[in-house]
């Protein structure tokens, strides 16, 4: 079944500077791919997919890569504000209907 | 729009008890049900999908005989977490799905502390 990667278990940046998390996945049917961000003792929060039809995604400060080839995906967050601080998690939908989860990275913007 | 709800949100039940927790789509057809678990200071883990007028399918290490699912209609799940001990606390996710799409649409979760 399909296994999902998460390269980064921590980030920090400064405040305005940009954060970069990358993901793999082993499923060469996934076609989709979602950001999920989690604050402390929340659950999860949408916050942008792409899906295998295009290679790049925009949303505000938000920016998803999918490169295929590699099996690879990345959320950028441009100009990181402190609110930007949780835990990312990335996802793929393999073959199935329901999501493979990354181990999540846990983002931190420092003033 | 799609919505999920689950409830309780949070709930403690005293080791060896069993707690069942419920997820209802609201706004859409949940024809697949997928329910994961989150440990603490861990990942969401999937515990089984459900599929409507399907079997549901339990993932390496859980059972239905520790986490019985019921899915009777398409827009309600629930999960019942029997004989909870001390490594089944953490946050249960409930995440539905429309067939043909990927998305899933995910509830706040249900928190379970076990005492």
């Amino acid at each position: 079944g399909e296994k999902v990667e998460q390269h980064e278990s921590t980030l920090s940046v400064r405040e305005g500077d940009s954060a970069v998390i990358n993901c793999t996945y082993t499923d060469t049917a996934s076609s989709y791919f979602p950001w999920y961000k989690q604050e402390a003792g929340k659950g999860l929060h949408f916050v942008i997919d792409i899906r295998s039809n295009v290679d790049r995604k925009q949303s505000q400060r938000l920016i998803v890569l999918l490169d295929k080839k590699a099996k690879r995906f990345s959320l950028h967050i441009t100009a990181t504000q402190p609110e930007d601080s949780a835990i990312y998690f990335c996802a793929a939908t393999g073959s199935g209907t329901y999501q493979r989860f990354g181990t999540g990275t846990k983002l931190q913007v420092v003033p | 729009g799609a919505l999920v709800y689950q409830y309780p949100r949070r709930t403690i039940c005293k080791s060896g008890t069993s707690m069942r927790m419920e997820c209802q789509a609201v706004g859409f057809q949940a024809t697949s049900v997928a329910w994961y678990r989150q440990s603490p200071q861990k990942t969401f883990e999937l515990i089984a999908l459900s599929t409507v007028n399907s079997a549901i399918k339990y993932e390496q290490n859980f059972t239905q005989e520790k986490f019985p699912i019921s899915h009777p209609n398409l827009s309600f799940s629930s999960m019942t977490v029997l004989n909870a001990y001390l490594e089944d606390r953490g946050l249960y996710l409930c995440g539905a799905g429309d067939r043909g799409y990927a998305e899933q649409f995910f509830g706040p979760g249900t928190r379970l502390t076990v005492l």
